[in-house]
């Protein structure tokens, strides 16, 4: 299966650390990035190559990878931080997106 | 820094096709491909395709194919996507997305979406 699984939703009070997880059969063989999408605007890149951030992108915001699932990691939430989530991995030909998170700060 | 400024909203019959573009500025335009992702009010993101605007050449999402067609026309630094037999379902709002990034001079990850334009609306109703 191509298919790569988020949860639903994430809840996290200000200050706390939110981890989001991304499964895929085949991700291990795959970079995953992250995402992050707030209301009626569009998505940014957060994360790339599991684990760098692009330039401008906060330093609570960090990846990591085990086998098939990725991670991203809010460290120290902000209110900000409260979007939508999506990892995203690729192969030689084609891309798919996870079904996206939403992270709600409490 | 690209800067992506994509058409404006549309609003099309059931069965009708509609050509969303999308202008690049601000940096060399054939050195990046570029993505089509589209969104459906309310769900996730779904891959379009991609073309390369260099020599013009695509790969459409499986889903789409021969209902997708992009094209580019480096003369005006634009991209299009054209999408026909359109159906309520297509309703969403549709981005352009540089791939890529350049590092000390190689061109890495081309299926990485950099850099997204601002979005078109397309509605599908009758």
């Amino acid at each position: 299966s191509n298919e790569l699984t988020q949860p639903p939703s994430v809840s996290v009070s200000p200050g706390q650390t939110a981890s989001i997880t991304c499964s895929g059969d085949k991700l291990g063989d795959k970079y995953a990035c992250w995402y992050q999408q707030k209301p009626g605007q569009s998505p940014v890149l957060v994360i790339y190559e599991e684990k760098k951030r692009p330039s401008g992108i906060p330093e609570r915001f960090s990846g990591s990878k085990s086998g098939n699932t990725a991670t991203l990691t809010i460290s120290g939430t902000q209110a900000m931080d409260e979007a939508d989530y999506y990892c995203q991995a690729w192969d030689s030909s084609s891309v798919v997106f996870g079904g996206g998170t939403k992270v709600t700060v409490l | 820094q690209m800067q992506l400024v994509q058409s404006g909203a549309e609003v099309k019959k059931p069965g009708a096709s509609v050509k969303v573009s999308c202008k690049a500025s601000g940096d060399t335009f054939t050195n990046y491909y570029m993505h089509w992702v589209r969104q459906a009010p309310g769900q996730g993101l779904e891959w379009m395709g991609i073309v390369n605007p260099s020599g013009g050449s695509t790969n459409y999402a499986q889903k789409l194919q021969g209902r997708v067609t992009m094209t580019r026309d480096t003369s005006t630094r634009t991209v299009y996507m054209e999408l026909s037999s359109l159906r309520s379902e297509d309703t969403a709002v549709y981005y352009c997305a540089r791939g890529g990034y350049y590092d000390s001079g190689s061109y890495y990850h081309p299926f990485l979406c950099t850099q997204w334009g601002q979005g078109t609306l397309v509605t599908v109703s009758s």
